[in-house]
C-alpha cells in the first residue's frame, strides 16, 4: 500500500516548456486534488475532482490543465511553463465516506528558468 | 471566503517544554479540522483530525481541540523533543458554499525544539 505517488521528484524546466506531473493512489478514493506550495503563500488549491470524469478549479487555476485519467490518476500539465509556476506540487486523495480525511504526496519540486 | 490564520509563525522551545499551537478560522461552518506536519522538502503527515462534532482527538503526545463557535483550534504537544522539529499545518475542510472538497491552509508554525 504505497498510499499516494507522484512524479517526478524534481524537475527543471525553460519558460514556455510543457510537462505533466502524475499522481497515483492506491486507496480507493473518489476525491483528489492538486495543490501548490509558496513561500509566505500557504498551500493553495489548483484543481480538484471529486471522482472519475469530473474536475474543478480551485483557486488557482490559470496557467494549469488536469486530467482524471481513472479513478487512482490525477495528472496536472502546465502547457507552457512560466517562471511564476516555480513552486512546489503536491498531490493529494481524500477519503469520502466518514471523515474525509486528506493524505498527500511527497511532492515535486519544479523550478521554470 | 474562509480564512485560516496560525500563530505563532515560528517557535523555538527547549527540549522537555509543553507547547501549545494556535489555528484561526473565520467561517465556522466545518466540516472538520485536520493538523499535519511537514518536514523539510517532505510532504504533509497527517497528525490528528477533528470533525467538527468533536471537542478534542488526542495522538500519544498531541492533543488537538476544537472550538467551532469562536472558530479556534490548538494542538498541545506534551514534553517535546528535537524530532518534533517541523512545520505543523493546520486546515479546514468547508461544508459551505458548495466547497464540500475544498481544505483551506495556514500558513503553518514552523517548530524548532532545542536539545
Amino acid at each position: 500500500n504505497a498510499g499516494v505517488t507522484q512524479t517526478p521528484k524534481f524537475q527543471v524546466l525553460k519558460t514556455g516548456q510543457s510537462m505533466t506531473l502524475q499522481c497515483a493512489q492506491d486507496m480507493n478514493h473518489n476525491s483528489m486534488y492538486w495543490y501548490r506550495q509558496d513561500p509566505g503563500m500557504g498551500l493553495r488549491l489548483i484543481y480538484y475532482s471529486a471522482s472519475e470524469g469530473t474536475t474543478d478549479k480551485g483557486e488557482v487555476p490559470n496557467g494549469y490543465n488536469v486530467s482524471r485519467l481513472n479513478k487512482r490518476e490525477f495528472s496536472l500539465r502546465l502547457e507552457s511553463a512560466a517562471p511564476s509556476q516555480t513552486s512546489v506540487y503536491f498531490c493529494a486523495s481524500c477519503e469520502d465516506r466518514d471523515t474525509y480525511e486528506q493524505y498527500f504526496g511527497p511532492g515535486t519540486r519544479l523550478t521554470v528558468t | 471566503k474562509q480564512e485560516v490564520t496560525q500563530i505563532p509563525a515560528a517557535l523555538s522551545v527547549p527540549e522537555g517544554e509543553n507547547l501549545v499551537l494556535n489555528c484561526s478560522f473565520t467561517d465556522s461552518a466545518i466540516y472538520n479540522l485536520q493538523w499535519f506536519r511537514q518536514d523539510p522538502g517532505k510532504g504533509l503527515t497527517s497528525l490528528l483530525l477533528i470533525q467538527s462534532s468533536q471537542r478534542e482527538q488526542t495522538s500519544g503526545r498531541l492533543n488537538a481541540s476544537l472550538d467551532k463557535s469562536s472558530g479556534r483550534s490548538t494542538l498541545y504537544i506534551a514534553a517535546s523533543q528535537p524530532g518534533d522539529s517541523a512545520t505543523y499545518l493546520c486546515a479546514v475542510k468547508s461544508s459551505s458554499g458548495g466547497s464540500n472538497y475544498k481544505l483551506t491552509f495556514g500558513k503553518g508554525t514552523l517548530l524548532t525544539v532545542n536539545p
